[in-house]
Formats: C-alpha cells, structure tokens, sequence
C-alpha cells in the first residue's frame, strides 16, 4: 500500500528565508506526486504536482520541488518566503492507472508552516 | 461559484443524532470522494465512488455510509454521531477521462462537525 511521511509537523521561518518541506513516500513503482496548500479556514489548493518528465517541477506562487526517486522523496521548496505563505501543506501520493490504489490519493499528516516578520 | 459545494459548512450536533453532508459538483467529473482531516493525521479518505453505480469504501469507513444520486451529487451521512467523529470533512473530484489521468483532486471548502 501507498504511504507518505511528512517528518516536520511544525516549521517556523522568518519572512525573506528559504524554505523546504519534506516529504518521504512508499510506493512500489513511480507514484504520481503532489503538494497541496491549506490556509486557515479554506480547502486544499493545488501548488504542483509531478508525473514524469522533468523531476524538478515548478508551482503557483513561486514553489517548486524535486523527485528523486532514490530518496523516494519529494520535498517542497521556496527560495524567499512571504508572510502569506503561513499555512498548512500537505504532500499526497498516487497510484498510476493499472495499480490496485488507480484513483486514490494518500496524504502526509501536514507541516503548518508558521512566518514570522 | 465554487466547482464542489459542500453544505452544511458548520454543524453541531448531538451524540447518537443523525448527520448528512452534501456535496454537489459543476466540474463533470466521474469520480468523487470524502475525505476527513484531523489535526496531526492528515486527510484520510472515507468513501469514493468512481461512478454512479461504484460505491467503495476507503481506510475509515466504519460508523459512515454513503449516496451517489448523481453524476455531480456525493452525500456522507452519520447514522448516529459519536463524539469522535468530530472533524473536518472535504469532499473532493477528479477526472478519469484523458490522455494524463493523474488523479489530481479537486477540493470543497470543507465542512466542520462537531459532535457533543
């Protein structure tokens, strides 16, 4: 079965530095990969996601993150964040067609991301 | 207006009371899913259906149920709430049709039960 560990439960950076959060996957062939944003009091929104091709993949706001299938991960990263960037994401792992989770997503238990001024 | 409603977007409610949350849909996606986020445990899925007729259930599915009514219409009831059901409830879509078929979802704004 699919799974994915999100290490980090809680990050705290100041506005202005980079930022990454990991993400660690379980898979037994190349999963398709996402990342998804939730501010307080809203829904998920989609930053990126990967399913072939270039493994480093690029987002809304200014996102990006890198497969790299020997780390079986794929971590999330932001070279300057804003204070508006304050929120909790979470990364999901899914199964391609033909594989017995096809159409299920399974996702981390979130980093809250907090910024200070 | 949003492309997944979900109503109600608050409920408090009573232990052993029944519950339905509603989901409907414009985006004209086959498949649609309920999801449940705790804090610490991400979102864990509940039920999905990949069509009308295809009810199945996902890793937490005890003590809920399901309706499909139609292509857009996904409804989670609560026979009888138990406190722990207490949580954040995201419906969500995604579209099987196409060359790239990755199972991205899209989301409802969520509806928050509490169960006293």
């Amino acid at each position: 079965a699919q799974s994915v560990t999100q290490p980090d439960i809680h990050i705290t950076v100041s506005e202005g530095a980079s930022l990454e959060l990991r993400c660690n996957y379980s898979y037994g062939a190349t999963p398709y990969l996402f990342w998804y944003v939730q501010s307080p009091g809203q829904g998920l929104q989609l930053l990126l996601k990967y399913f072939s091709g270039d493994t480093l993949v690029q987002g809304i706001k200014g996102f990006e993150a890198e497969f790299k299938r020997s780390q079986s991960s794929f971590n999330l990263r932001k070279p300057s964040v804003h204070w508006s960037d304050a929120a909790e994401y979470f990364c999901a792992v899914g199964a391609r067609a033909g594989g017995t989770s096809y159409g299920k997503l399974t996702f981390g238990q979130g980093t809250i991301l907090t910024v200070h001024p | 207006d949003a492309d997944v409603t979900q109503t109600p977007r608050n409920r408090i409610t009573k232990t052993g009371k029944r519950i339905m949350l509603e989901c409907s849909q414009t985006k004209g996606h086959d498949r649609m899913y309920w999801y449940r986020q705790d804090p610490g445990l991400g979102l864990r899925l509940i039920y999905y259906s990949f069509d009308v007729k295809d009810i199945n259930k996902g890793e937490i599915s005890d003590g809920y149920s399901v309706s499909r009514q139609a292509q857009a219409k996904f409804s989670l009831s609560l026979e009888s709430a138990i406190p722990n059901q207490t949580a954040l409830y995201f419906c969500a879509t995604s579209d099987a049709r196409g060359d790239v078929r990755t199972g991205e979802l899209f989301f409802g704004e969520g509806s928050r039960l509490t169960v006293l």
